[in-house]
């Protein structure tokens, strides 16, 4: 059991270049989500999912992009890098959504460096 | 209380202590708490989840209560011990949306 599986661990992009992180979970989980880390900041939700087909916006969501086409999947997209951008991304996913009533599994994590 | 806020930043304890923090939050559209163990290098890792005003939930030598009336919940370390350094953290859940502290750094010392 994979668990959540986030792709790569290490990423540097040049100011202005796109790119996709990757998040898959085989625990059948109908909430995703994705989260930055910044010092001092803590973890703030970029984008969450529902299920399939159902996005929304969380509190830092500009300059970020997501799809839900599957129920394993849930990619965050850079549409073009900033300085700004440079974090850790964690992508997140637990069983139910709407109540909270579950803990959250956490991916492995996407140190990111934008030049 | 806007934010979810967490106290201490920071501690230290020696070993065998028992040491307690505190997590804050605003006591409207609550709907759970969560608790979550994050050592350096690793991924933040699920504590607890409470729901009702009075819940309290225990793990081993780890405790915490919940008071969703007047905003705080407690998290008691019983016997502090080296591998229970980690920073945890808590988060608010409103529904669809999680909002995280920033956290209490443990370290505990041998």
């Amino acid at each position: 059991n994979a668990g959540v599986t986030q792709t790569p661990k290490f990423q540097v992009l040049k100011t202005g270049q796109s790119m996709t992180l990757q998040c898959a979970q085989d625990m059948n989980h109908e909430y995703m989500s994705w989260y930055r880390q910044d010092p001092g900041m803590g973890l703030r939700l970029i984008h969450y999912s529902v299920g399939a087909g159902i996005t929304d916006q969380g509190e830092v969501p500009n300059g970020y992009n997501v799809s839900r086409s599957t129920t394993e999947d849930f990619p965050l997209r850079l549409l073009s890098a900033a300085p700004s951008q440079t974090s850790v991304y964690f992508c997140a996913s637990s069983r139910q959504s709407g109540t909270g009533y579950y803990g959250y599994t956490f991916g492995s994590g996407t140190r990111l460096t934008v030049v | 209380i806007l934010n979810v806020e967490q106290s201490p930043q920071s501690l230290h304890v020696q070993e065998g202590d028992s040491t307690n923090f505190t997590c804050s939050f605003p006591s409207s559209n609550f709907y759970a708490l969560h608790w979550y163990r994050w050592e350096t290098a690793k991924s933040p890792e699920a504590l607890f989840v409470m729901t009702l005003n009075g819940d309290e939930k225990k793990k081993g030598r780890i405790s915490a209560t919940l008071n969703t009336k007047e905003g705080y919940s407690y998290l008691y370390i019983k016997g502090s011990q080296p591998e229970d350094s980690a920073t945890y953290l808590c988060a608010r859940n409103t529904g669809n949306q999680f909002y995280f502290g920033t956290g209490t750094s443990l370290t505990v010392i041998p």
